[in-house]
C-alpha cells in the first residue's frame, strides 16, 4: 500500500538549516494533515489542509511552515529548529475533512542537532 | 471532556495466544467516531478499523475482532492466534464533533515466538 508517500524518511539537521519535507497522496483525497509523534506523548496533529487551504494550525512555532501546492501535495518547511523538534512526522490524508478515516504515511524521523 | 485510555502500556504473549488491548473512551458527544491503527516498528500508522457511535454490532476480520460497547464507553481490540508480524503498537483514537483525532497512548504488543 503506498496511497501516502512521505520522504526523507529520515533527516538530521542543525538547529541552522533549512530543509523541507514532503507528503504525496495517491488516494484522491482533499484534506491532508501533519501531526507530530515524539516519545511518550500522545500525537500531536500541526496542520490541517482541505482543498489546499490551510483550516488549522494547532499553535505550532512558526519555525515550522507548511504548504499545499495541490491536494495531492503537502509540504512542512523547517527553519532554526529546536532538538526538542526532533521526532516522528507523519502525514496523513482524508477523503473529506469531516468524519472521515485518515490514512498515513511511513513518516519522517528527524533528528535535530 | 474526551479522553481516550488504553491501560496497557505493554503486553507480552508468545505465539498463537489470543490476547485483548483495552479501550476506554470518553466523551459527551452521541455521534462519534472509533478508530484502531496498528504502527509497526517501520513508524507508518496503518489503519485496522472505523466504528461509528450507532453502530454497536461486533466485527470480525479475519484474525482480528472488536468488541464496542457504549454502556461501558470501552472498544476493545481481540487478536486471535497471534502471530509475531501482529507486533507492534496499537492505537485506539476518537474523533469527536469537531472531527479531531483523540490519540490512546498505545499499547505495545510484542508477540514471541
Amino acid at each position: 500500500e503506498t496511497g501516502v508517500t512521505q520522504t526523507p524518511r529520515h533527516l538530521v539537521m542543525g538547529m541552522t538549516n533549512k530543509k523541507s519535507l514532503k507528503c504525496e497522496q495517491h488516494l484522491g483525497h482533499n484534506a491532508m494533515y501533519w501531526y507530530k509523534q515524539s516519545a511518550k506523548k500522545p500525537l500531536e496533529l500541526m496542520f490541517v489542509y482541505n482543498f489546499k487551504e490551510q483550516t488549522e494550525n494547532n499553535s505550532v512555532p512558526s519555525r515550522f511552515s507548511p504548504e499545499c501546492p495541490n491536494s495531492s501535495h503537502l509540504f512542512l518547511h523547517l527553519h532554526t529548529l529546536q532538538p526538542e523538534d526532533s521526532a516522528l512526522y507523519l502525514c496523513a490524508s482524508s477523503r473529506e475533512r469531516v468524519g472521515e478515516t485518515q490514512y498515513f504515511g511511513p513518516g519522517t524521523r528527524l533528528l535535530v542537532l | 471532556a474526551q479522553k481516550v485510555t488504553q491501560a496497557q502500556t505493554e503486553i507480552s504473549v508468545v505465539e498463537k495466544e489470543d490476547v485483548t488491548l483495552d479501550c476506554v473512551y470518553e466523551t459527551r458527544d452521541t455521534t462519534y467516531y472509533l478508530f484502531w491503527y496498528k504502527q509497526p516498528p517501520s513508524g507508518e500508522l496503518v489503519f485496522l478499523i472505523r466504528r461509528n457511535s450507532f453502530d454497536e454490532q461486533n466485527e470480525i476480520s479475519g484474525r482480528y475482532s472488536w468488541n464496542f460497547q457504549k454502556s461501558t464507553s470501552s472498544f476493545n481490540f481481540t487478536i486471535t492466534a497471534s502471530q509475531v508480524v501482529d507486533s507492534a503498537v496499537y492505537f485506539c483514537a476518537l474523533m469527536d464533533s469537531n472531527y479531531q483525532l483523540i490519540w490512546g497512548a498505545g499499547t505495545k504488543l510484542i508477540i514471541k515466538p
